[in-house]
């Protein structure tokens, strides 16, 4: 049983790229869960889907960060364009309505120049 | 909102003692009170919850308490092992389907 994918695993960008990071949340969980890892600002929420749908974006920063999710086997995060400051560990986490937890995938780690 | 505050930022124990770690929260609508694991470069992994129909729950070497009324909940781990050292995030939220509003974490060191 695949747990959370996340994929790329690693990107470096320069100033004023867009990124895609992308997500595929465990078989069956029902939200989703975009968090953003800085030594300064810890572990915190951008956005979460329920079923598919955005329900709390309050935690993307500008702009410039955009969410979707098309099924319920796919997310992705988008920056455009991109800056040194959002610079982070990118996690997605899938929530189990069931067991009501929720299980991180491995992250993406990204630089931008 | 949520605010979670956690101590100490750094824990260093010897190999075989016991680590506590204690977290407050501010939003009595929570309900849901995990700990995570993260080891360096790896992602978060949960350890333990507790939810608020409880006050204590254990698994092997790992506990945690949760005191509603003072809004405050810890981790207590015995019998420290050195593959124990990692940094270990509290958290709280609504339920574990909800968002997560985490503590600044706690690097714990075992030290052989």
């Amino acid at each position: 049983d695949a747990g959370v994918i996340q994929s790329p695993r690693h990107e470096v960008t320069e100033m004023g790229q867009e990124v895609t990071l992308r997500c595929k949340p465990i078989s069956g969980h029902n939200s989703l869960f975009w968090y953003r890892q800085t030594m300064m600002r810890g572990l915190e929420l951008l956005i979460y889907f329920n079923n598919n749908v955005p329900i709390d974006d309050s935690g993307m920063p500008e702009d410039r960060f955009s969410a979707k999710m098309p099924n319920a086997s796919f997310s992705t995060l988008k920056i455009q364009p991109s800056e040194p400051r959002d610079s982070a560990v990118y996690f997605c986490a899938s929530g189990d309505r069931d067991t009501d937890t929720q299980y991180f995938g491995p992250g993406t780690r990204l630089t931008v120049l | 909102g949520e605010n979670v505050e956690q101590h100490p930022s750094t824990l260093s124990v010897q190999e075989g003692d016991s680590a506590v770690i204690k977290c407050t929260y501010s939003d009595s609508a929570s309900n849901y009170f995990p700990w995570y694991k993260q080891e360096l470069g790896k992602r978060p992994q949960l350890i333990i919850d507790i939810r608020s129909n409880v006050g204590e729950k254990k698994d092997q070497r790992i506990a945690v308490t949760l005191n509603k009324t003072a809004k405050h909940f810890s981790l207590h781990i015995t019998e420290t092992q050195p593959e124990d050292s990692a940094v270990y995030f509290c958290a709280a939220s609504i339920s574990g389907n909800t968002p997560l509003v985490f503590g600044k974490g706690t690097r714990l060191s075992v030290i052989a």
